[in-house]
């Protein structure tokens, strides 16, 4: 199956830091989202992004699917960044996301 | 209001018991989706729905069963649990599944599973 590879697999910033998390892909995907679990468990949904380039507020994530890979930027880092952050993939009609291992954010007041 | 909703929040019970898990969306999506996190928060699917039609059975022991009354709901029960069942359980749901233009996955809020 598709293997996803994410880096750095755990992260400390000081508040006000900008920080780029990457996420490598084994295989042509139709669909990549990117996800940030808070600390009471929850998956938010960030960005749906199989290609191209996308900003919402201080995160930005861009997609080269011809290289597949796919960065996520967190700009002037707060201390509501923390958590875990997952990148996930579909391949086409694939019914299912595959998930990487997570980059594990931790922003210092 | 909210988008997919998974009862309950919390499930700690007996090894050996049969429990349940359920889920409703409404956002009118038609593949329904669960997905295991274990403790060291690695995710991974274990079924998905289309209408109602079991697409992706990965590799789960049979004691889970997953059961879909219609395109909104998908509940998991599952019989005989084993310390190992032990786990976060995620609903999701999205649009299409089945055609080439895959759709983004929205997720509930989790069920916290925890056997004693």
């Amino acid at each position: 199956g598709i293997q996803v590879e994410q880096s750095p697999p755990d992260l400390i910033l000081q508040e006000g830091a900008n920080s780029t998390l990457r996420c490598n892909f084994s295989d042509s995907v139709n669909n990549l989202q990117w996800f940030h679990q808070n600390p009471w468990g929850q998956l938010i949904n960030l960005f749906y992004i199989p290609s191209g380039t996308k900003q919402n507020g201080r995160l930005s994530a861009t997609t080269v699917a011809t290289e597949r890979y796919s960065l996520l930027y967190i700009s002037s880092s707060q201390t509501t960044d923390s958590g875990v952050y997952f990148c996930a993939v579909e391949k086409a009609a694939g019914n299912k996301l595959t998930f990487g291992g997570g980059t594990r954010v931790l922003v210092k007041p | 209001d909210t988008a997919v909703s998974q009862t309950p929040k919390y499930l700690v019970t007996q090894m050996g018991n049969d429990k349940s898990i359920k889920c409703e969306q409404n956002l009118g999506h038609d593949t329904m989706y669960w997905y295991k996190q274990d403790s060291k928060k690695f995710l991974k699917i274990m079924f998905s729905y289309n209408n109602k039609e079991l697409i992706i059975n990965e590799t789960v022991p049979n004691r889970f069963s997953p059961k879909s009354p219609d395109k909104a709901h998908l509940n998991l029960h599952i019989n005989s649990l084993e310390l190992g069942d032990s786990a976060v359980y995620f609903c999701a749901s999205s649009q299409g599944g089945t055609s080439l233009s895959n759709q983004p996955q929205h997720f509930g809020d989790g069920t916290r599973l925890s056997i004693l």
